[in-house]
């Protein structure tokens, strides 16, 4: 059974800094492009970063260039989502997400959600 | 960026009702959408990709059409456990975009 389960949120100050991590298990993590996506309290869903199963092709929306990195561990089968000089717009349920393959290739749709953790920024 | 715009944002319907959520795109992203629904307190589900692909275990009274820049998510025959909300993704040229979502509540 896949399974997505995401730890690390919690309470942050504007400026702040928190780490966010997704332990994969039920599949070959390996082979996957993973993705966190947000979802602000009251809101739709907002994709926010996205890596290769090799780590090689990284890419984010707009709104957290520069601010947020995302990164994934082999040995650990986690994803991770290091967040810093966080605002309080960044206040949300943050899931992270697998990238469907068909025929061998990553798609960019989402097959398997975890539950999400919540990240609060609040002076 | 390719932008995506659902409609209506909410729709009332009653148990029974045929329901149409449109979406529409900036920019043709071909048949690269995806159809999620969510329900409070939960992660999203998909239940359509590439326009009209039911994923596995997704009721037939749920289906999917269009292509290029305009799609629509038909519900054939509201069943209790489908108010939710729903929401499209597109998924062309290595990006990815949701709709701002649809609330599907009971009349």
């Amino acid at each position: 059974e896949v399974q997505l389960v995401e730890s690390g949120g919690g309470f942050a100050q504007p400026g702040g800094s928190l780490r966010l991590s997704c332990a994969a298990s039920g599949f070959p993590f390996d082979d996957y492009a993973m993705h966190w996506v947000r979802q602000a309290p009251g809101k739709g869903l907002e994709w926010v970063a996205r890596i290769s199963w090799n780590g090689r092709s990284i890419g984010y929306a707009d709104s957290v260039k520069g601010r947020f990195t995302i990164s994934r561990d082999s040995a650990e089968q986690s994803l991770f989502l290091e967040m810093n000089s966080l605002r309080p717009e960044d206040t949300a349920l943050y899931f992270c997400a697998r990238d469907a393959i068909v025929y061998g290739t990553s798609v960019g749709y989402f097959d398997y959600w975890g539950q999400g953790a919540l990240v609060t920024v609040s002076s | 960026d390719i932008q995506m715009t659902q409609s209506p944002s909410t729709l009332s319907a009653s148990v029974g009702d045929r329901v149409t959520i449109t979406c529409r795109a900036s920019q043709s992203i071909s048949t690269w959408l995806a159809w999620y629904q969510q329900k409070p307190g939960k992660a999203p589900k998909l239940l359509i990709q590439k326009v009209s692909t039911l994923e596995n275990g997704v009721s037939s009274r749920f289906s999917g059409s269009g292509s290029g820049t305009e799609f629509t998510l038909t519900i054939s025959s509201l069943q209790p456990d489908d108010f939710a909300t729903y929401y499209c993704q597109q998924y062309s040229k290595y990006s990815e975009t949701f709709g701002q979502g649809t609330k599907v509540e009971i009349k």
